[in-house]
């Protein structure tokens, strides 16, 4: 059974390009989950997509923007790039139902550095 | 607003000592609360998870948490370390609400290292 897939691993990307991140959720999961984690510091919320539908953001610009398919995997948009998206982008794949949409699993992640 | 507080950066235990990680959170209501590990370069394993009744909770790789309302915390513990545990763990809380429905809440993390 294969787990929380990411790509790709590592990305570099020059301040003000965009970049597009992708994750295949954990069999039999619906909901897909995107967190950054800069260097040092814990995993922060970006939003969750149902459905094909964004459910929740957190304290994130507007540069970044997601979409979900119908195979429930989904990507990561980051438009003008800058020095401080630097970090580790992690998807978490989950249920949409009740206390299992908390049971998030995660993926190895995406290495994004902006020179 | 929830937020979770791991007060130790970095602690240094010797393989086959126990181990207690501390976690503070800060949420009026029953939290849910969770334990993930993370190893260099990886991305995070759920350790284990409490949503309601009995306040400790057995994960897996041998670790428990014990849930403490009075205290505000979900100390995360192992009686015998290995080399192998050396990593960074994060508590992290799960947000309530119409708007953060789903979120989870994540604290700085505690890189555990293990001597010899």
């Amino acid at each position: 059974d294969a787990g929380v897939t990411q790509s790709p691993t590592h990305l570099i990307k020059t301040r003000g390009q965009q970049v597009t991140l992708r994750c295949s959720p954990k069999s039999g999961h619906d909901t897909v989950s995107w967190y950054q984690q800069a260097l040092g510091q814990g995993p922060q919320f970006i939003f969750q997509y149902y459905e094909e539908e964004e459910r929740q953001r957190g304290n994130f610009p507007d540069r970044f923007s997601g979409h979900q398919f119908p195979n429930y995997s989904s990507e990561l948009n980051v438009n003008a790039l800058l020095l401080g998206d630097s970090a580790l982008y992690l998807c978490a794949s989950s249920m949409y139902r009740a206390l299992w949409l908390y049971e998030q699993y995660f993926g190895p992640g995406t290495r994004l550095t902006v020179t | 607003a929830q937020s979770v507080t791991q007060p130790d950066i970095h602690i240094t235990v010797s393989e086959g000592a126990s181990l207690e990680l501390r976690c503070n959170y800060s949420y009026g209501a029953t939290p849910y609360l969770f334990w993930y590990v993370q190893s260099p370069g990886q991305g995070l394993q759920l350790l284990l998870k409490y949503f309601s009744g009995d306040t400790l909770v057995q994960g897996i790789k041998g670790f428990e948490a014990e849930f403490k309302r009075s205290q505000s915390s979900f100390n995360l513990r192992k009686p015998s370390v290995h080399w192998s545990d050396a990593a960074e763990y994060f508590c992290a809380v799960g947000a309530k609400g119409s708007s953060n429905t789903g979120k989870l809440i994540f604290g700085q993390g505690t890189t555990l290292q293990v001597k010899p």
